[in-house]
């Protein structure tokens, strides 16, 4: 079955390490995109990338990195630099403009 | 820039009756609306979309949307919830012309209740 996978489900880490999220895609989407969700404040977006190795910040980038080295992987790295790390962080990928977006099923982050 | 409001933050419900979830929109360009649901835990599945042609817009699970322009809305309706539909539903907007990421509003909550 096509979809976007994301692992691990549930992540801890100790304050000051940095940790790497995994998304990976069997679409064949351009188009990839990091959400970051906490309660109340809807989806945030992270970074998002149109083609490999190519990828533009989004509205809340700091402390955050990632690489676009392959069409069906987007990898986000959040760093010891993101003060509140703590939060759900959902991967989507889409072919193109006017399409809906493909969500994977998270990443729970909690620092500890 | 596209910007989403949702009206309300949590819709309480009886099963079986009605409900009207709000979204407002802002963009000066046209746009392409969505409406995605989430269950606890879970990404997000989209219900329903608007591209173009009618503005009634029908989608999964009993759920349909009608796209106003005059009042830039996109208000998701169902004649009769069930206790299933319980969970947070996300309005989101795109733009129609060059190359436009995603804006999500932050979410309602629809509690149906017994």
């Amino acid at each position: 079955d096509g979809g976007i996978t994301q692992s691990p489900k549930y992540l801890f880490r100790k304050e000051g390490q940095n940790v790497t999220l995994s998304c990976e895609q069997n679409l064949n989407h351009d188009a990839m995109y990091w959400y970051r969700q906490d309660p109340g404040q809807g989806l945030r977006l992270i970074y998002y990338s149109q083609i490999v190795n190519d990828f533009q910040k989004g509205d809340i980038a700091e402390g955050y990195s990632v690489s676009r080295e392959k069409k069906e992987s987007f990898p986000l790295t959040v760093t010891s630099a993101q003060k509140n790390p703590t939060a759900f962080y959902l991967c989507a990928s889409r072919t193109g403009q006017g399409t809906e977006a493909f969500f994977g099923q998270g990443t729970r982050l909690t620092v500890v | 820039a596209q910007s989403v409001t949702q009206l309300d933050s949590q819709v309480p419900v009886f099963e079986e009756a009605p409900v009207e979830l709000r979204c407002n929109y802002s963009s000066s360009v046209s746009v392409y609306l969505f409406w995605y649901v989430q269950y606890p835990n879970q990404g997000l599945q989209l219900l329903l979309k608007y591209l173009s042609g009618s503005t009634l817009v029908k989608g999964i699970n009993g759920f349909e949307a009608e796209f106003n322009k005059s009042q830039t809305s996109f208000h998701l309706r169902k004649p009769s919830v069930h206790i299933s539909d319980t969970a947070e539903y996300f309005c989101a907007v795109t733009l129609n012309s060059g190359y436009s990421t995603l804006t999500f509003g932050k979410g309602t909550m629809l509690l149906v209740s017994p």
